[in-house]
């Protein structure tokens, strides 16, 4: 079946752009959560959804980024004023249920603040 | 605070050698942890877990990962490298089980003939 896939692959914008950015998770997965990968550096979550609701939204970096999800499928984080800083590889994840189940990840957006 | 280490940046090994990437990682209660790979241009896979029991827990591609709770380690191992396993390995905790994991900056492995 299809996995989880995330558009676009690449996207290249300006400094002080905004963007969007979309996952969309494994059918039927209740859960998605959003990591952010920077050069050199490991996996940074950001956030996660249980259904259409983030519990837990301590992880986003700045006032600058928010994500929704919608239909408790289809979710996007949207960087706002876009920084150079904010240059990185978005990975999205899914899994079943939100705790003691794999989260599958999608191949990433890369992001390149210019 | 939690956190993964992975000491070691990059690692170069021969084919059909053994392997051991190390992982240490800081977290007050029972910790839940992972050990993922991520290839060029793919998405992490998860090679293993560990969440209770068995100390010694086995994962797929033949890798397995030993639990120490007195070091505070949840190294990888493998006892015969294949050119496929040249990839990036990632370890990670999750407090909560899966949710919100908290990954080390990565181990690069390269493989050579």
């Amino acid at each position: 079946g299809a996995g989880v896939s995330q558009s676009p692959s690449n996207k290249v914008t300006e400094k002080g752009k905004d963007v969007e950015l979309r996952c969309d998770p494994i059918s039927g997965h209740t859960a998605l959560y959003w990591y952010r990968q920077s050069l050199g550096q490991g996996l940074e979550f950001l956030i996660y959804f249980q259904g259409n609701s983030a519990p837990d939204k301590s992880g986003l970096p700045s006032d600058r980024f928010s994500a929704e999800r919608t239909g408790g499928s289809v979710s996007t984080l949207t960087i706002q004023r876009t920084q150079q800083e904010d240059s990185a590889v978005y990975l999205c994840a899914s899994s079943l249920e939100l705790s003691y189940n794999e989260q599958f990840f999608g191949p990433g957006t890369r992001l390149t603040v210019l | 605070a939690q956190s993964v280490t992975q000491p070691d940046i990059h690692i170069t090994v021969s084919e059909g050698a053994s392997l051991e990437l190390r992982c240490n990682y800081s977290y007050g209660a029972t910790p839940y942890l992972f050990w993922y790979v991520q290839s060029p241009g793919q998405g992490l896979q998860l090679l293993l877990k560990y969440f209770s029991g068995d100390t010694l827990v086995q994962g797929i591609k033949g890798f397995e990962a030993e639990f120490k709770r007195s070091q505070s380690s949840f190294n990888l191992r493998k006892p015969s490298v294949h050119w496929s396993d040249a990839a990036e390995y990632f370890c990670a905790v999750g407090p909560g089980g899966y949710n919100k994991l908290i990954f080390g900056a990565g181990t690069r492995l390269a493989v050579h003939p």
